[in-house]
């Protein structure tokens, strides 16, 4: 089955400095990346998704890059604030009954003030 | 618009005892659902899925159980808890057929076992 591995399970950032997490994914079926951000004690919510016909998506201060070759896609967020601190976890999903993702194992970002 | 809730959002359970974890998903129809379990500080586990009333599919063997008796409705069980059961359940929905596999997640249950 799928594997998504993320990569740093912990970044700490300055406030205004931007923030890169990686994960990469083992089955070339998967087409459909989403980004989650879970803040402390609250439900993981979307905050980004990319679709395989793409190779890059932003929405303000984050953006999505996506390498099928290479099964790697990143989520970078610039210029960040105290409010970006957060676990955010990565998945992939395959066209398959039940559309289910696989989820990497998250990232703790920590914006310091 | 498409709303999901779950309940109770925290209960704590002596060990033996069961549990009954509910979900309900409004303003759609034929929707996937799901159950994650979150440990604490760690990732998100599949519990089960379904794709359609009475159709359940575990992904983990373990000391739960879900069931679907209507469209909308999601319940994750169990007869006798186990401290391991203890975690963040979060019940989930995305909807069938859907080329953007986006999950949506309720607000969650915490559940503690003692």
């Amino acid at each position: 089955g799928e594997n998504v591995e993320q990569h740093p399970s912990t970044l700490s950032v300055q406030e205004g400095d931007s923030a890169v997490i990686k994960c990469t994914y083992s089955d070339s079926a998967s087409n459909y990346f989403p980004w989650y951000k879970q803040e402390l004690g609250k439900r993981p919510q979307l905050i980004i998704d990319i679709r395989s016909n793409v190779g890059e998506k932003k929405d303000q201060r984050i953006a999505v890059t996506l390498n099928k070759t290479a099964k790697h896609f990143s989520l970078h967020i610039t210029e960040t604030q105290p409010e970006d601190s957060a676990v955010y976890f990565c998945a992939a999903s395959k066209p398959r009954a039940g559309n289910m993702l696989t989820f990497g194992g998250g990232t703790r970002l920590m914006v310091k003030p | 618009s498409q709303t999901i809730h779950q309940w109770p959002a925290t209960l704590v359970q002596p060990v033996g005892s069961p549990l009954s974890l509910e979900c309900t998903v409004e303003g759609t129809s034929n929707p996937n659902l799901y159950w994650y379990r979150q440990a604490a500080g760690r990732g998100l586990q599949l519990l089960f899925y379904s794709v359609g009333i009475g159709q359940i599919s575990s992904e983990v063997p373990q000391n739960l159980s879900a069931s679907r008796p209507q469209d909308r409705q999601f319940i994750l069980s169990s007869k006798k808890l186990l401290l391991s059961d203890s975690g963040f359940y979060l019940c989930a929905w995305s909807v069938r057929g859907s080329m953007r596999n986006t999950i949506y997640f309720g607000e969650g249950s915490w559940l503690t076992v003692v």
